[in-house]
């Protein structure tokens, strides 16, 4: 099983500051298979990056996904107040079993 | 639009199970599958398996294979997930997803599974 691990477990920002959040996996993904979700209290989680780098249908392009094999990254260029949340990586590994990172939570300072 | 509406808050006691219910709509039942995911109170997601409802086939994570089962009734667009042998742990949010196998585009609301004796 592909273990993920995410960067840091809190990061603490102000609006409109760039937010870089970090997905390391313990093997190689295959063929990009990383998707990057974020999560609101009381809400389900909504998908924003697939393949590593696509955004969503409906996700603003200041949200960006890059990375390939081991290291991932997903970057806000400039925080709104909607994106005070928590964000996890996916990985879809060998037999299509997924597995989550642990999330990143960005919080305003 | 796409909607996955899930079953209500269920209270079950140890050693039962419980059945949850995923109804779709807004696209191609059979054109994708369903994955489950469950999130237990202040913790992160965890993937239990994925089900094709049009074939019946199922996926499961190896920790809850012999406990989950997976099944889908094409006629009224709807896929179930039954874990059985319930413990205090199985308290989470259990979702229901879309998938294509690589990543879940809609997620359903959430249902609240409570283990408590």
């Amino acid at each position: 099983e592909i273990v993920l691990t995410q960067s840091p477990g809190t990061l603490s920002l102000s609006p409109g500051e760039r937010a870089t959040l970090s997905c390391r996996a313990s093997q190689s993904v295959t063929s990009n298979y990383l998707a990057w979700y974020q999560q609101k209290p009381g809400q389900a989680p909504r998908l924003l990056i697939y393949g590593a780098s696509s955004r969503a249908t409906g996700i603003p392009d200041r949200f960006s996904g890059s990375g390939s094999g081991t290291d991932f990254t997903l970057t806000i260029s400039r925080l709104e107040p909607e994106d005070f949340a928590v964000y996890y990586c996916q990985q879809s590994g060998g037999s299509f079993k997924w597995s989550f990172g642990q999330g990143t939570k960005v919080e305003i300072k | 639009q796409v909607q996955l509406v899930q079953s209500g808050a269920e209270v079950e006691k140890p050693g039962a199970s419980v059945k949850v219910s995923c109804k779709a709509s807004g696209h191609t039942f059979i054109g994708y599958y369903m994955d489950w995911v469950r999130q237990a109170p202040g913790q992160g997601l965890e993937w239990m398996g994925r089900i094709n409802p049009n074939t019946g086939g199922t996926n499961y994570a190896q920790k809850f294979q012999g406990r989950v089962t997976m099944t889908s009734d094409r006629s009224i667009s709807t896929v179930y997930m039954e874990l059985s042998r319930l413990r205090s742990d199985d308290t989470a949010v259990y979702y229901c997803a879309r998938s294509i196998t690589n990543y879940a585009d809609y997620w359903g609301q959430g249902t609240l599974v409570t283990v408590s004796s």
